[in-house]
């Protein structure tokens, strides 16, 4: 079964520190992952997309991918207490088919 | 960006009762979508692909008809909780992939809180 393994956290960072998020998948043959974030009570909000590895960066989020380790993780520069969410890896499997991960909670501490 | 438009966003229902959902491209057209439930504090769990004109396609464990789904045109899929019973209760999500835009990411309807009492 294709699974997406995360963190549940929860991790706590301070305004302004760094945040580092990390997701990795089972099917060796996926090629588009997805980072969305969770607000409590609210539909996901995509954040970013990666399907080639290295990085991507797209002002204060930098996603980076390695498909030989199966692995993806997204990184929050300058972190800020509205940073604070439950944040989602996804990976497509097959057509548009997408799984998700359980989610990482992350509180940004003022 | 794109829009997806889902109604109702909260509905309470007796048991036995059903209760119907719709989700909406507003701004594309979408031949597939998908819908999601949601349990507190858990996951998006996928539950079935929509599919304009033809039979959507059931995620392992998914009762078909409980869950019925319809997509009739390439702007709507409804979802109908047949029969609902409480452990019905849980956040449904549909989502379609942006087709053409930046890899298609799935993008979300805000969600339908049902509650079954």
């Amino acid at each position: 079964q294709k699974e997406v393994e995360q963190n549940s956290g929860p991790l706590s960072v301070p305004e302004g520190a760094i945040a580092s998020l990390n997701c990795t998948y089972s099917d060796r043959g996926s090629q588009s992952f997805f980072w969305y974030r969770q607000y409590s009570g609210k539909s996901p909000e995509l954040i970013m997309f990666i399907y080639s590895n290295g990085d991507k960066e797209d002002g204060r989020f930098t996603a980076q991918l390695n498909k030989a380790s199966q692995y993806v993780s997204l990184l929050i520069r300058d972190s800020q207490p509205s940073d604070s969410a439950t944040y989602l890896c996804a990976v497509r499997v097959g057509g548009f088919k997408t799984i998700f991960g359980a989610g990482t909670r992350l509180f940004v501490k003022a | 960006g794109a829009v997806v438009s889902q109604h109702p966003s909260r509905v309470i229902c007796k048991s036995g009762t059903s209760v119907k959902i719709e989700c909406r491209s507003l701004d594309f057209q979408a031949t597939t979508m998908f819908w999601y439930r949601q349990f507190p504090k858990k996951s998006l769990m996928l539950m079935a692909t929509s599919n304009e004109g033809s039979k959507a396609t059931y995620e392992q464990g998914v009762e078909k008809d409980k869950f019925l789904i319809n997509h009739a045109s390439l702007t709507l899929s409804t979802l109908t909780v047949t029969s609902a019973h409480p452990e019905d209760s849980s956040f449904y999500i549909c989502s379609a992939p942006a087709f053409g835009r930046d890899n298609s990411p799935l993008h979300f309807g805000n969600g339908t809180r049902l509650t079954v009492t």
